[in-house]
């Protein structure tokens, strides 16, 4: 069985620009959380994705968004990149929302993304 | 503020003798916990979970134990193998079937087994 699919690997943007990420869930899952992970902060909730619609979001600016897609892949986009945004960006996926129970969420590998 | 710490930012075991790694919590809406390991360049990997009304699940070599009244759990790994060497993150979650906010992660603990 596939995993948790996230493309591109690396990414390098400068300031100003946006970026778009994109993550591919286990077949079958319909939950799709984000994550960024940071050495300061560890890994902090962006927001979750399930049947299409945002369930919640952490707290984070309005620069951060996502989307979810019928065929349950997910985007996020991050517009105005600020320096502060270079992190791994880490998408998981499950069956049921939450992450939490004896459904638990299985990550990706994530996208390096480095801001200059 | 925190909701889930992890004090230890390392941790060096030998090789054969047991880990024990160690998380705190102060949600007490927190439902689920569970604990991730991770290896450079690669995502979380799901390891093992408790429901709060349970104080110690097991699965081969691992077993996390919930002191609920103390809001601290623990997980144990015995015996420590050097392909256990890796960032591990306690995680918690509001509910049993499925939370609204998450999960929420502490910073991580890095094991390293010594030969």
């Amino acid at each position: 069985k596939a995993g948790v699919t996230q493309t591109p690997r690396y990414l390098i943007k400068t300031r100003g620009q946006q970026v778009t990420l994109s993550c591919s869930p286990i077949s079958g899952h319909r939950s799709v959380s984000w994550y960024q992970q940071t050495p300061g902060q560890g890994l902090q909730f962006l927001f979750e994705y399930f049947s299409e619609t945002q369930r919640n979001k952490g707290n984070f600016p309005g620069r951060f968004s996502g989307r979810q897609f019928s065929n349950s892949r997910s985007e996020m986009n991050v517009s105005t990149l600020e320096l502060g945004d270079s992190a791994l960006y880490l998408c998981a996926s499950s069956l049921q929302p939450g992450g939490g129970g004896n459904q638990p969420q299985h990550f990706g590998d994530g996208t390096r993304l480095s801001i200059l | 503020d925190q909701q889930v710490k992890q004090n230890s930012p390392s941790l060096s075991v030998q090789e054969g003798r047991i880990s024990i790694l160690n998380c705190d919590y102060t949600n007490s809406m927190f439902d689920y916990f569970l604990w991730y390991k991770k290896y450079p360049a690669e995502g979380p990997t799901f390891l093992i979970s408790i429901s709060s009304i349970k104080d110690k699940n097991e699965d081969g070599r691992f077993t996390v134990f919930l002191n609920k009244s103390a809001k601290h759990l623990s997980l144990h790994i015995v015996p420590s193998q050097p392909g256990d060497s890796a960032v591990y993150f306690c995680a918690a979650s509001p509910y049993s079937g499925g939370g609204a906010d998450g999960l929420t992660f502490g910073k991580g603990t890095h094991l390293i087994i010594q030969p």
